[in-house]
């Protein structure tokens, strides 16, 4: 079956401009998940959605960050007034529920000018 | 702070031979998950073991986990050249939240 998909696979902006990252879950996952890859580092944990609680924010850097899942399905990430370190690939995962398996889309590569 | 930490950070081994990965982790966990990363692809899910399994087996994979040292180990045997890839083991942390928690990673090469 599909598995997660994102959008756009490769983005290249000019420091300050926004961006916006789509995600589309796999149907009938609750749970979705962002994290960011920076070159030569781990994964890290940005924000977490469940059914419909509200998201663990958690990991966001900044406030420049910000995501919103809309009717439970597809998530969109959100970076204002980007900077040469927001450059990564940012993952979308989403499984059926608490710990459960999370599926990885293939990312989106960011590359701030 | 890293909750998932794998050693070593690289990994080169002859093709056949079999490539052992270690991860430690920090807090208590509900389950500890490895993934494997092709150069420039997404994450591809390996194998879950959960906190009260000790041994777990997929194909040429077998992962251990010792919640008492709170470490886990990925074992490829018989490695082939496909199999190079980076490979990271990753935590949920019980009773804390639903986020998982990732290492850096072993970068794994298979050299012909």
């Amino acid at each position: 079956g599909a598995g997660v998909s994102q959008s756009p696979s490769n983005k290249v902006t000019e420091k300050g401009k926004d961006v916006e990252l789509r995600c589309d879950p796999i149907s009938g996952h609750t749970a979705l998940y962002w994290y960011r890859q920076s070159l030569g580092q781990g994964l890290e944990f940005l924000i977490y959605f469940q059914g419909n609680s509200a998201p663990d924010k958690s990991g966001l850097p900044s406030d420049r960050f910000s995501a919103e899942r809309t009717g439970g399905s597809v998530s969109t990430l959100t970076i204002q007034r980007t900077q040469q370190e927001d450059s990564a690939v940012y993952l979308c995962a989403s499984s059926r529920g608490r710990e459960e398996t999370q599926y990885f889309g293939p990312g989106t590569r960011l590359l701030v000018l | 702070s890293q909750q998932g930490e794998e050693d070593p950070q690289a990994l080169s081994i002859q093709e056949g031979e079999n490539a052992t990965m270690n991860c430690s982790y920090k807090t208590s966990i509900n389950n500890l998950q490895w993934y494997r990363q092709n150069s420039g692809r997404g994450l591809v899910h390996l194998i879950l073991i959960r906190s009260n399994e000790r041994e777990k087996h997929s194909g040429r994979l077998r992962v251990t986990l010792d919640t008492s040292k709170k470490s886990s180990s990925l074992l490829i045997t018989a490695s082939r050249a496909a199999d190079t890839a980076s490979y990271f083991c990753a935590t949920d942390r019980s009773g804390r939240d639903d986020k998982i928690i990732f290492g850096k990673g072993t970068r794994l090469h298979i050299l012909p």
